[in-house]
């Protein structure tokens, strides 16, 4: 059974750096074709993907995020984390781990709850 | 940057047919996959690959694509369908995921 589960802070203040952790079972990130991405949704508003890592450590950005965002795993701990620096009130969203079996032409098939993010002073 | 676009709204009443657009230039290039998003809750997969439908997603989702438009079809639409519908897809290089804006499934 495959599962995933985000964890971090609720609230972050403006200009510090966020770091969420997903933590998954059910499948190994260092088996051939793995990937678990990042999504965001502010509320009220779309889906939005951030970033990818693959089992072959692989990493790949929004283009209109990339030099804000670090992606990187630890396949022993079962865990992606995803770092976010200079956070905004903009940013604020729930932030969704998923996984795909494979880096191109496969569906985002199981999904974290998400974790809710608010960035406020 | 590469976009998705979907339609904000659409309204059906129980028992018809609900067909959901979603537009892109690559579209005739990279498969189309669609979620969905119920409130308070994840996305759910509901149609991958432009038409497979996985298991346990019930008979009446089905995806279709001609050209740049995809579409995602719920026939004899169910209250329980009211929800948010996303595509998502990837850019001519396959290597960066994209969102539709996502559209919002009225039961009336």
């Amino acid at each position: 059974q495959v599962t995933l589960r985000e964890s971090g802070p609720a609230l972050v203040k403006p200009t510090q750096t966020l770091t969420l952790t997903c933590t998954f079972s059910g499948f190994s990130l260092s088996t051939s074709g793995m990937c678990v991405s990042w999504i965001r949704q502010p509320p009220g508003k779309a889906l939005e993907w951030l970033a990818l890592i693959d089992w072959d450590d692989d990493k790949y950005y929004s283009t209109s995020l990339k030099t804000r965002l670090t992606i990187s795993k630890d396949t022993s701990k079962n865990q992606v984390v995803l770092t976010m620096t200079n956070m905004d009130p903009v940013d604020t969203a729930t932030y969704y781990c998923a996984r795909t079996q494979g880096r191109t032409g496969t569906a985002l098939d199981y999904w974290g709850q998400g974790t809710l993010v608010t960035v406020s002073s | 940057s590469y976009e998705l676009t979907q339609p904000p709204s659409v309204s059906v009443s129980p028992g018809q047919t609900a067909r959901i657009t979603c537009s892109g230039d690559a579209l005739p290039k990279q498969y189309a996959y669609w979620y969905q998003q119920k409130p308070g809750q994840a996305p759910v997969l509901v149609i991958y690959k432009d038409s497979e439908r996985p298991s346990g997603i019930p008979e009446r989702f089905s995806g279709s694509s001609s050209g740049t438009t995809v579409t995602l079809t719920i026939s004899g639409v169910q209250a329980e369908d009211e929800a948010d519908y996303y595509c998502q897809s990837a850019d001519s290089s396959g290597t960066y995921k994209v969102f539709g804006g996502g559209t919002k499934l009225t039961v009336l």
